[in-house]
């Protein structure tokens, strides 16, 4: 079946330091994959998307490319700010068509430090 | 901007009974989902439901659960008897395409 692995976290960063989360995933055929972000006491919000091959997703700052050669959606910010302290989550959906169930990754802590 | 909703934020309740969780999704979507985190662990689907019926569940969603939609607005996850294992944050979300809008959650305790 499908499945998404994200490096376990806290990521522990100064403000305006380079962030990456790596996010593999498996899956049959021509998934779409999602990064979402939860900050504190909220719910899930879309962060970025990418649904085929070289695609590149990106958000206030944020991007992702769709790797299909490595199975990879690494999730990339240069300078990342005080208020980007979240949790952040890889999925994917088995394509881009509508009623897809989302399969998430473990998610992944982020703390950054003024 | 449109948002989900759901009530209440936090349900304490004792193992046995039958709890209601409720969502409202986005008033134009058509594609209603329901997702769980237990602490610490992965969000994990357990059903979606499309033209008033379950389209996809998965192996969590047993003969304990049950999805209506009692209205045109309202989205509602039912427990029959709760055990200490259901334990967990519950997620409402639904979409008009491929893209799903979470709603904040139900943390539901089981005492």
């Amino acid at each position: 079946g499908n499945s998404v692995t994200q490096m376990e976290g806290p990521v522990t960063l100064s403000e305006e330091a380079f962030l990456t989360i790596n996010c593999t995933y498996t899956a049959t055929g021509y998934p779409s994959l999602f990064w979402y972000v939860q900050y504190p006491g909220e719910g899930l919000q879309l962060l970025l998307k990418a649904t085929k091959a070289d695609d590149k997703g990106s958000n206030k700052g944020f991007e992702a490319t769709y790797r299909k050669e490595t199975t990879s959606f690494h999730l990339e910010k240069g300078s990342v700010q005080v208020s980007d302290s979240a949790v952040y989550f890889c999925a994917l959906s088995r394509n881009n068509n509508a009623g897809n169930m989302l399969t998430f990754g473990g998610g992944t802590r982020l703390m950054v430090k003024p | 901007e449109p948002e989900v909703t759901q009530t209440p934020s936090h349900q304490v309740t004792q193992m046995g009974q039958e709890v209601i969780l409720r969502c409202v999704p986005i008033s134009n979507h058509l594609y209603f989902y329901w997702y769980r985190q237990i602490l610490g662990q992965k969000v994990e689907f357990l059903v979606s439901f499309y033209n008033n019926e379950i389209s996809e569940k998965s192996e969590i969603f047993d003969d304990q659960f049950s999805v209506e939609r009692p209205d045109g607005s309202n989205f509602t996850l039912k427990i029959r008897s709760t055990k200490l294992e259901d334990s967990a944050m519950y997620f409402c979300a639904s979409a008009g395409g491929y893209e799903q809008y979470f709603g904040p959650g139900t943390r539901l305790t089981v005492t």
